[in-house]
């Protein structure tokens, strides 16, 4: 079962503008991650956001996290080509295992 | 400092056979997780080795198996494939039992294909 759905499940971007992707989930939580996943190869961790906290910043990515409403947004902001990927939010609300959305996939055109 | 490794990296078998898969943690890491992951869908937790034992499983049938050697590395066995098992298989590496309740580190993946 799915905990994270990913909203879009596709946004096609000019570079240099900004991607905005959301998460919603079922449960409480501890945390949430974001990752990202280039062309079916390994996910690489972005940001990792507590559930004590509300924003996070790392370079050019935002990440909120509001809990009342279950819900996350992830900012990336003066987008490249190079963003192209799959990004997936992630959480662990059953023990140690990470229970991931099916994604939102960026294209970003030059 | 190695990250995360996975072998092979692509494996073709046909209905019935089995498969062993292979990863080696980031150094400093004790804990493997694996992961399956279908075309177009995100990754579906199989289960977590820890300490040489599965310490959480997900949903999988009994087909899927593992084993932890003490150099912390991991094996992934999934016997009797059927065609539904073609995925992208990944391994996660974290420290101390934690898994998904912190960061985790992925490793390529490895690519099967059943016929």
């Amino acid at each position: 079962s799915q905990q994270g759905e990913e909203d879009p499940q596709a946004l096609s971007i000019q570079e240099g503008e900004n991607a905005t992707m959301n998460c919603s989930y079922k449960t409480s939580i501890n945390n949430l991650q974001w990752y990202r996943q280039n062309s079916g190869r390994g996910l690489v961790h972005l940001i990792l956001i507590r559930s004590n906290e509300r924003e996070k910043h790392s370079g050019r990515l935002r990440v909120t996290l509001d809990t009342s409403k279950k819900s996350s947004s992830l900012l990336i902001t003066a987008s490249r080509a190079a963003d192209t990927a799959s990004y997936f939010c992630a959480t662990a609300p059953y023990g140690n295992k990470l229970v991931f959305g099916a994604g939102t996939i960026l294209r970003v055109k030059s | 400092d190695a990250g995360v490794t996975q072998s092979p990296t692509h494996l073709i078998k046909t209905r019935g056979q089995q498969v062993t898969l292979r990863c080696s943690p980031k150094s400093g890491h004790d804990t493997v997780s694996w992961y399956q992951q279908a075309l177009g869908q995100g990754p579906q937790f199989i289960f977590q080795y820890y300490e040489e034992e599965e310490r959480q499983r997900g949903n999988f049938p009994d087909r899927f198996s593992g084993h932890q050697f003490p150099n912390y590395s991991s094996e992934l066995n999934v016997n009797a494939l059927l065609l539904g098992d073609s995925a992208l298989y990944l391994c996660a590496s974290s420290f101390g039992g934690q898994g998904g309740r912190e960061t985790q580190y992925f490793g390529p993946g490895t690519r099967l294909l059943v016929l």
